[in-house]
């Protein structure tokens, strides 16, 4: 069974740094692109950023661009989303997803919650 | 970037009715267009995706259809656990979703 699962979420102050991570299981990892997709209170989704299969292409929406860095280990089977300098507007759900055959998300994780707050 | 509009933003509706949801791409997205569900404090979950496949274990009520910039998502019959919040997702370039519609009960 695919399984994705997001940790490392909290509340930090602004100007503030937040890692997230996603432990994957189910499935061959280092065959997979993924992607972190954000989603605001009362929002629709958002694509924050997105790294091939080996990690050697990555990029970023324009609203976090400098900011936040996608990595991915795939010895350890593990995505990670390095946050710095994070604002208000950053505050959201943080999903990890999968890209299916056809680059769709076909697998999400549960997500987990990121407040930007003083 | 490639923009997303989906219409309407809610729709009331009740049990047994036919459902039918919209989305236009601000430009040609081929065939490249998925639909999820949402229910409040879950994941999207993938319903369609290449604007007509049926996920597997997705039930044969919804489907989905179009191409280029105009693409639609049917519920034939409306049933109890499929009111919740629908996106679709352009899987052209990098992700970019619609606003959503709310399907609410009537």
């Amino acid at each position: 069974e695919v399984q994705l699962v997001e940790s490392g979420g909290g509340l930090v102050q602004p100007g503030g740094s937040l890692r997230l991570s996603c432990a994957a299981s189910g499935f061959t990892f280092s065959s997979y692109e993924m992607n972190w997709v954000r989603q605001a209170p009362g929002k629709g989704p958002e694509w924050v950023s997105y790294i091939s299969s080996t990690g050697r292409t990555t990029d970023y929406a324009d609203s976090v661009k400098g900011r936040f860095t996608i990595s991915r280990d795939n010895a350890k089977n593990s995505l990670y989303l390095q946050m710095s300098s994070l604002r208000g507007e950053d505050t959201a759900v943080y999903f990890c997803a999968r890209e299916g055959q056809f680059d769709h998300g076909d697998y999400w994780g549960q997500g987990t919650l990121v407040a930007v707050s003083s | 970037d490639i923009q997303m509009t989906q219409s309407p933003s809610t729709l009331s509706a009740s049990v047994g009715d036919r459902v039918t949801i919209t989305c236009r791409a601000s430009q040609n997205i081929y065939d490249s267009l998925a639909w999820y569900q949402q229910k409040p404090g879950k994941a999207p979950k993938l319903l369609i995706y290449k604007a007509s496949s049926l996920e597997s274990g997705v039930p044969s009520r919804f489907s989905g259809s179009g191409s280029g910039t105009e693409f639609t998502l049917t519920i034939s019959s409306l049933q109890a656990d499929d009111f919740a919040t629908y996106y679709c997702q352009q899987h052209y370039g990098y992700w970019t979703f619609g606003q959503g519609t709310r399907v609410e009960i009537k």
